[in-house]
């Protein structure tokens, strides 16, 4: 079965310095891979999707998301994170065997600090 | 162009009850999914409705139902509450066509406290 992990459950990084969340898939074909943000109270942002090609992908907000099959990794990336950064990351998996439902990791919590 | 609505925002049920959640798709997106967040199983999906069908299911029981309307509009319906239903409900619209080419627009969700 597809999964999702997301290693770190929580993150602190101080501002202006760099960003790296990872993610890893499970699936035996290239998948759909999406980064999505929440911030509090509120439902989920896209910031990235790869589908296929490229296997860097630039997305909103700054973010970056590169696509390793050898490692099934899809890590997010931001070169230099700001206070509004804070919130929670979701790294999800879409593959047509599920249909257009989306597998989402646990999620990683980025703390900012100053 | 608005984004996509859930009403209510907040809600509050014993357990037993009944509740039905609506969720209203950005303008011409006719694929709606529901989506279930908690603290320990994180977002799962619920089910995905496309042109009045069920497209997909996730896996949940029979409790959980939803249907769509010919506006796109769709609601879901969670019967016989338990505390565990307790959760932040979402839904998201897409035009998805096929699959997921379109991106999926997600809305600030339903918060539902089971007592």
């Amino acid at each position: 079965a597809q999964s999702v992990t997301q290693p770190d459950i929580h993150i602190t990084v101080s501002e202006g310095a760099s960003l790296e969340l990872r993610c890893n898939y499970s699936y035996g074909a290239t998948p759909y891979l999406f980064w999505y943000v929440q911030s509090p109270g509120q439902g989920l942002q896209l910031l990235l999707k790869y589908f296929s090609g490229d296997t860097l992908v630039q997305g909103i907000k700054g973010f970056e998301a590169e696509f390793k099959r050898s490692q099934s990794s899809f890590n997010l990336r931001k070169p230099s994170v700001h206070w509004s950064d804070a919130a929670e990351y979701f790294c999800a998996v879409g593959t047509n065997q599920a249909g257009t439902a989306l597998i989402f990791g646990k999620g990683t919590t980025l703390s900012v600090s100053s | 162009k608005a984004g996509v609505t859930q009403t209510p925002r907040y809600l509050i049920k014993t357990r037993g009850q009944q509740v039905t959640l609506s969720c209203s798709p950005i303008s011409g997106h006719r694929s709606v999914s529901w989506y279930q967040q908690t603290p320990g199983q994180g977002l799962q999906f619920l089910f995905e409705y496309f042109s009045e069908t069920q497209r997909n299911k996730g896996n949940f029981p029979g409790r959980f139902s939803g249907r769509q309307f010919s506006n796109s509009r769709s609601e879901m319906n969670v019967s016989t509450l338990e505390l565990g239903d307790s959760a932040l409900y979402l839904c998201a619209s897409s035009l998805a066509a096929s699959g997921f080419q379109e991106t999926q627009y997600f809305g600030p969700g339903t918060r539902l406290l089971v007592l």
